[in-house]
This record gives structure tokens, sequence and C-alpha cells, in this order.
């Protein structure tokens, strides 16, 4: 069975402060890889996926299937990134997401 | 972009009761949709996937006459959780899939509590 871990339930940074939500999977073929973002009072939305290979509101991903991990990354943040993200993993041609516990990021001034 | 709406979005019920939420695709048609469950500061937790026109499919664990799913239309899954009690009190949440993309959209959630 597949599993994400996500090892921060918070992360406080600084604006302009480099950022990186880790991620690590486990699952034994090859996953497709998600991030998923909820604003505050707002609900889950998709943020980036590892096949697309494009950078979204600055965070990139990079899948490394050697360590399994897919850690967002942004160089600077904002304070408009506080917000909760959720990584997610589908076997690959699926669509039935399995989540880590999420880590909430908070940019503070 | 695709929308995704669940009714109602908080819900108080009666223990014994059965309570139906609502996951309606807006602007598409969505063969197949999802039911998660997510407690207090826990993770989303896939509990079954509907498919339009067969029965729902669930995931190890959850109870399937408890939690009934039905997939009537393209645009339209719903959840009955049938006598509910104080432990089914949750935060409910749907996603539907674009057929042509894959892409999930989610629903704003329902909050159930069974008193």
């Amino acid at each position: 069975a597949q599993r994400v871990t996500q090892p921060e339930k918070l992360l406080s940074v600084f604006k302009g402060a480099p950022v990186e939500l880790k991620c690590n999977y486990s699952y034994s073929g090859s996953p497709e890889l998600f991030w998923y973002v909820q604003y505050s009072r707002q609900r889950l939305q998709l943020l980036l996926r590892h096949i697309s290979r494009e950078s979204i509101k600055g965070f990139t991903a990079d899948l490394n299937k050697g360590e399994t991990s897919f850690h967002l990354k942004k160089p600077f943040a904002q304070e408009e990134d506080s917000a909760m993200y959720y990584c997610a993993l589908t076997p690959g041609g699926g669509n039935k997401l399995t989540f880590g516990t999420g880590t909430q990021l908070k940019v503070e001034l | 972009g695709a929308v995704v709406s669940q009714h109602p979005s908080r819900v108080i019920c009666k223990s014994g009761t059965s309570v139906k939420i609502e996951c309606r695709s807006l602007d598409f048609q969505a063969t197949t949709m999802f039911w998660y469950r997510q407690f207090p500061k826990q993770s989303l937790m896939l509990m079954a996937t509907s498919n339009e026109g067969s029965k729902a499919t669930y995931e190890q664990g959850v109870e399937k006459d408890k939690f009934l799913i039905n997939h009537a239309s393209l645009t339209l899954s719903t959840l009955t959780v049938t006598s509910a009690h104080p432990e089914d009190s949750s935060f409910y949440i749907c996603s539907a899939s674009l057929t042509a993309t894959g892409e999930l959209f989610f629903g704003e959630g329902s909050r159930l509590t069974v008193l």
C-alpha cells in the first residue's frame, strides 16, 4: 500500500526566506505526485503535479525516485503563501489520491 | 475553471438519524467522484470511489451500509450517513474528476456534527 509522509506539521518562515516543505512517499510502482494547497476558508486546490514539471506561484517540486521524495520549494516566501499544503500520490494512471498529513506554512513579516 | 459544490456545508443532527450530503459538478460532467473524510488536524482519508451508474467502491475499513453512496447522474453524487452516531462527526469532502484531463476538483466540504 502507498503512503505519503509529511514530517512537519507546522513550518514558520519569514517573508523573503526560502521555503522547503518536505514530502516522502512509499509505493512499489511508478506513482504520480501532487501538491495541493488549502488557503484559509477555501477549498483544496491543485498547486502542481510532478508530470507537468512547471512552476506555479513560484513553487517547484522535483520527484526524486532515489530518495522517494517530492519536496516543495520556493526561493522567496510571500505572505500570501501562508496555507495548508498537502502532498499526495496516485498510482500511475489512476486518480485515487493518498494524502500526507499536511504542513501548515506560516509566512511571517 | 471547474467547480464542485457540496451541500450542506454544515449539518447538525441527532444520533440515530440519517444525513445526506450532495456533491455536484457545476460546469462539467464527472463519471467519477471521490468521497473523503477528514478528522481535525488530520489528513484526508479516501472513503470511496463513486462511479456514475454503478456501485461505489469502498476503501478497506469503510462500512458501505453505513455510508451509502449514490451517483445517479454525471453531475451528482450523494453520501448518506445512516443511523449517525457522534463518532461519525467529521468533515466530509468530495472531489470530481474532469474526464478530459483527470484533474481532480474539490468541493468546499461538509461538516457533520452528530449530537
